[in-house]
């Protein structure tokens, strides 16, 4: 199947710094990619959907200014935590639909274990 | 906005069926998928259903009635593996886009 590569898989960051995060599909292209958080046995929650060239769509109770995302092309989408705190910390994964094939699964990347400490 | 509802926890024993259930509420409803997913890991594709009925993949079958906002996984021959969060995802319309919308996931034990 398709393939999302997510890197880093791990993170630790202080206080007050930022992370970023990539997301690429590899044999595909996607417009829209998209980021959740999970945390410890929680489900995966939708934080933004990422569109390229285009303004990311941010869910409600998501701060943009905080959660920076660029979707610059059909390939990559980052995501950035600027400020990190400790309650940033959380498992972050991107997913990614086949843009010629909209109705059909989502690929997710490995996922981001971040750590802020 | 979306609501969908599954078990929190089920426990089953090996070699047993089990049948996790998911039921949602949504608008512009485009299908709704099951995933795997293991500790610290991301989620693994497991089925997708769109029409009503049944799909039928290996040990692992899902079931849907668009009618009734419902569907099922089934899991067969159950393998100690197979203990794992099993999340429904109902995927849908949101502005111009397709959204992917997960349920809070089933874990599922598998005793010897």
């Amino acid at each position: 199947g398709a393939v999302v590569s997510q890197h880093p898989s791990r993170v630790i960051c202080k206080s007050g710094t930022s992370v970023k995060i990539e997301c690429r599909s590899l044999d595909f292209q996607a417009t829209t990619m998209f980021w959740y958080r999970q945390f410890p046995k929680q489900s995966l929650m939708l934080m933004a959907t990422s569109n390229e060239g285009s303004k990311a769509t941010y869910e409600q109770g998501v701060e943009k200014d905080k959660f920076l995302i660029n979707h610059a092309s059909l390939t990559l989408s980052t995501l950035t935590v600027t400020s990190a705190h400790p309650e940033d910390s959380s498992f972050y994964i991107c997913s990614a639909r086949d843009s010629g094939q909209p109705n059909t699964e989502a690929f997710f990347g490995q996922g981001t274990r971040l750590t802020v400490v | 906005g979306q609501n969908i509802d599954q078990p929190t926890e089920m426990t089953a024993t090996e070699g047993a069926i089990v049948q996790i259930n998911c039921t949602y509420q949504t608008s512009g409803f485009n299908g709704l998928f099951w995933y795997q997913q293991h500790a610290g890991e991301a989620p693994t594709f497991l089925s997708y259903n769109v029409l009503d009925g049944l799909e039928e993949k290996g040990r692992f079958s899902s079931f849907l009635s668009r009618s009734k906002g419902y569907s099922y996984l089934l899991l067969k021959e159950l393998q100690m593996k197979d203990s794992a969060s099993y999340l429904c995802a109902v995927l849908h319309h949101s502005g111009s886009a397709r959204q992917l919308t997960f349920g809070s996931g089933t874990q599922l034990t598998v005793l010897p």
